[in-house]
């Protein structure tokens, strides 16, 4: 059964840093791409970063790009996202997903709050 | 980056009635689009790909069309189990879009 896990989300000061983690089970992990997509509260998904299988291609949407990186490590089946310089507009749930054009599992999400 | 309208934002149905979702690309994603059906606390989940293709195990009531800028996700006999939260998303960039959602509430 695929499973994805999602930890690391937490209360954290507006400029604090976090890292998110994603532990994958069931597949193959090094042979999928993988996203974070984002939810803030009571607001739609927004896709936030993605990483090729090799960690060869990385991409980022704009409201993240240069404060948050995506990183895998296919040994521990594990996808991260380091989030720095965090926005109070970046508290959301945080949801790993497999795939690259589409994202056919997702984990159920570790909740980020960025508030003083 | 391209957006991507979803309409209507809220929509009333029973059970039983044929339901259409519409979404929009402010430019031409081929056939680059998934829809995604999201339940309250729960992850999304992939219901149509490449515009008109089902999902494994997904029921035959859902189905999608459309291509270039213009989609609709289609219910043709709403369910209970389908009052939910539905998204569309394109991957014709790398810059995965989403739509702004469509919540089917009880009529």
């Amino acid at each position: 059964e695929v499973q994805l896990v999602e930890s690391g989300g937490a209360l954290v000061q507006p400029g604090g840093s976090l890292r998110l983690s994603c532990v994958a089970s069931g597949f193959t992990f090094s042979s999928y791409n993988m996203n974070w997509v984002r939810q803030a509260p009571g607001k739609g998904l927004e896709w936030v970063s993605y990483i090729s299988s090799s960690s060869g291609t990385k991409s980022y949407a704009d409201s993240v790009k240069g404060r948050f990186t995506i990183s895998r490590d296919n040994a521990k089946n594990s996808l991260y996202l380091q989030m720095n310089s965090l926005r109070v507009e970046d508290t959301a749930v945080y949801y790993c997903a497999r795939g690259d054009t589409i994202n056919d599992y997702w984990g159920q999400g570790t909740l980020v709050t960025v508030s003083s | 980056d391209i957006q991507m309208t979803q309409s209507p934002s809220t929509l009333s149905a029973s059970v039983g009635d044929r339901v259409t979702i519409t979404c929009r690309a402010s430019q031409s994603i081929s056939s680059w689009l998934a829809w995604y059906q999201q339940k309250p606390g729960k992850a999304p989940k992939l219901l149509i790909y490449k515009a008109s293709s089902l999902e494994s195990g997904v029921p035959s009531r859902f189905s999608g069309s459309g291509s270039g800028t213009e989609f609709t996700l289609t219910i043709s006999s709403l369910q209970p189990d389908d009052f939910a939260t539905y998204y569309c998303q394109q991957y014709n960039s790398y810059s995965r879009t989403f739509g702004g959602g469509t919540k089917v509430e009880i009529k």
